[in-house]
């Protein structure tokens, strides 16, 4: 079973700073299965990011994404106001067939 | 433009069976995982399974003793059934579609809005 944990739980930032969130596998995986969305409160979950770096359809680019084998990162260059909110890593194709990290909370400092 | 919507009851009784039902509008069921995630309150993510428009699936094994799910594609749509509920399966119920193959994961690109289901008496 591979578990993905993600770090910090909780960010404190002020708009306009840089957000860098973890996500760590327990074991080495395809950087091509690897996803990144946000949920706010009340809200279905967003794609932000799929294939370990490659942006969704209307993410805004300050969202990115990097990493490979067991080490993965969301980075948003400048955090806005509607940017704070929950976000998951999210693995596919290995034991369970999708996993979520446990989530990191981005909140307003 | 592809849209999911869940439906089934809000509330179901200790020890019966919840069922929820997704349909899909504005694209074909064809080709795609159909995944159910649900988020219990105050907790994370968690994927109960998915079906492939082909009828097979693979399940959570924290949950696949209890779980089943189904495709209609005259209907466009999927579901979910849970037997044996407790008030740990109280979460809002999420369904999503994703495609995968070979060195190739979309993500869950598309998602419902959500229900929520409480098992209470």
């Amino acid at each position: 079973e591979v578990v993905l944990t993600q770090s910090p739980g909780t960010l404190s930032l002020s708009p306009g700073e840089r957000a860098t969130l973890s996500c760590r596998a327990s074991q080495s995986v395809n950087s091509n299965y690897l996803a990144w969305y946000q949920q706010k409160r009340g809200q279905a979950p967003r794609l932000l990011i799929y294939g370990a770096s490659r942006g969704a359809t209307g993410v805004p680019d300050r969202f990115s994404g990097s990493g490979s084998g067991t080490d993965f990162t969301l980075t948003i260059s400048r955090v806005e106001p509607e940017d704070f909110a929950v976000y998951y890593c999210q693995l596919y194709g290995y034991s369970p067939s999708i996993t979520f990290g446990q989530g990191t909370r981005l909140e307003t400092k | 433009q592809v849209q999911l919507q869940e439906s089934g009851p809000g509330l179901v009784k200790p020890s019966e069976t919840l069922s929820l039902t997704c349909t899909v509008s504005g694209g074909s069921i064809g080709r795609y995982f159909w995944s159910w995630i649900r988020k219990p309150p105050g907790k994370g993510l968690e994927w109960i399974g998915y079906i492939y428009y082909t009828g097979s699936t693979s399940y959570n094994p924290s949950l696949k003793s209890r779980v089943t799910m189904a495709v209609d594609k005259p209907r466009n749509s999927f579901s979910l059934t849970v037997t044996s509920v407790t008030s740990a399966d109280t979460a809002v119920y999420y369904c999503a579609r994703g495609e995968g193959f070979n060195d190739f994961w979309s993500g869950l690109d598309y998602w419902g809005p959500g229900a929520l289901v409480t098992v209470s008496s």
